[in-house]
């Protein structure tokens, strides 16, 4: 089936810098959406992307939906303490009842 | 805001038993997702329901079968319970044409 290369798989920074992590896919997909997920918790939607070239920001959060419609990025602003977790990025290739796919995940470590 | 509501938050089973999760939506959530997540890895697509229908079927085993019933809760019934089954399972809630999924805090099952 179809994959998710997300990266980097870790990030250990400081508190207070800008984080950037991406998804790139060999299959285009229709809606992307981006998720952090706690320990032994569910997955929380961030943001949800729905058009080629779309820029979408939630707070100090901002997504992109690649023009190829193939790749997705996040970035996070001066992050801190509460950011840390497991983001995953999350492609849809069908209509709105249909399964996600979901990236390996990027582990976000911030150091105080 | 009312939240996706899962049942049993924990679930410890004997190899070969069976098991039946259960899922609410958020209300006026018409479609339900099923994923299995095992442990450090990302969560994986198992089948999906919209309008009581079955709509999307990932990698769901022949020992596992789900439905919607008429109030839209899910249930997830696995059998002959296998060692590999431990794992999270979430079920996630959309709104018609709305493709942002939003996940429960998910069943914790253990196969001993």
């Amino acid at each position: 089936g179809q994959q998710l290369n997300q990266s980097p798989q870790s990030m250990f920074i400081q508190e207070g810098e800008d984080v950037s992590m991406n998804c790139t896919s060999s299959s285009i997909f229709n809606t992307w959406l981006w998720y952090k997920q706690d320990p032994g918790e569910g997955p929380v939607l961030l943001i949800a992307l729905y058009k080629a070239g779309e820029l979408t920001s939630n707070g100090r959060l901002t997504a992109q939906f690649g023009i190829t419609r193939k790749d997705s990025f996040l970035n996070i602003s001066a992050s801190i303490p509460s950011d840390v977790g497991i983001y995953f990025c999350a492609g849809q290739q069908g209509g709105g009842a249909d399964g996600l796919t979901f990236g390996k995940g990027t582990h976000l470590i911030i150091q105080p | 805001a009312a939240g996706v509501i899962q049942s049993p938050r924990h679930l410890i089973k004997e190899k070969r038993e069976t098991a039946t999760l259960k899922c609410y939506p958020i209300p006026r959530h018409d479609t339900v997702y099923w994923y299995q997540q095992g442990p450090g890895q990302d969560p994986q697509f198992l089948i999906s329901f919209y309008e009581k229908m079955q709509s999307d079927k990932g990698s769901i085993p022949d020992r596992f079968s789900a439905q919607q019933f008429s109030d839209y809760h899910s249930e997830l019934n696995m059998s002959s319970l296998e060692l590999g089954d431990s794992a999270l399972y979430f079920c996630a809630s959309s709104s018609g044409r709305n493709y942002e999924q939003y996940f429960g805090p998910g069943t914790r099952l253990t196969v001993t």
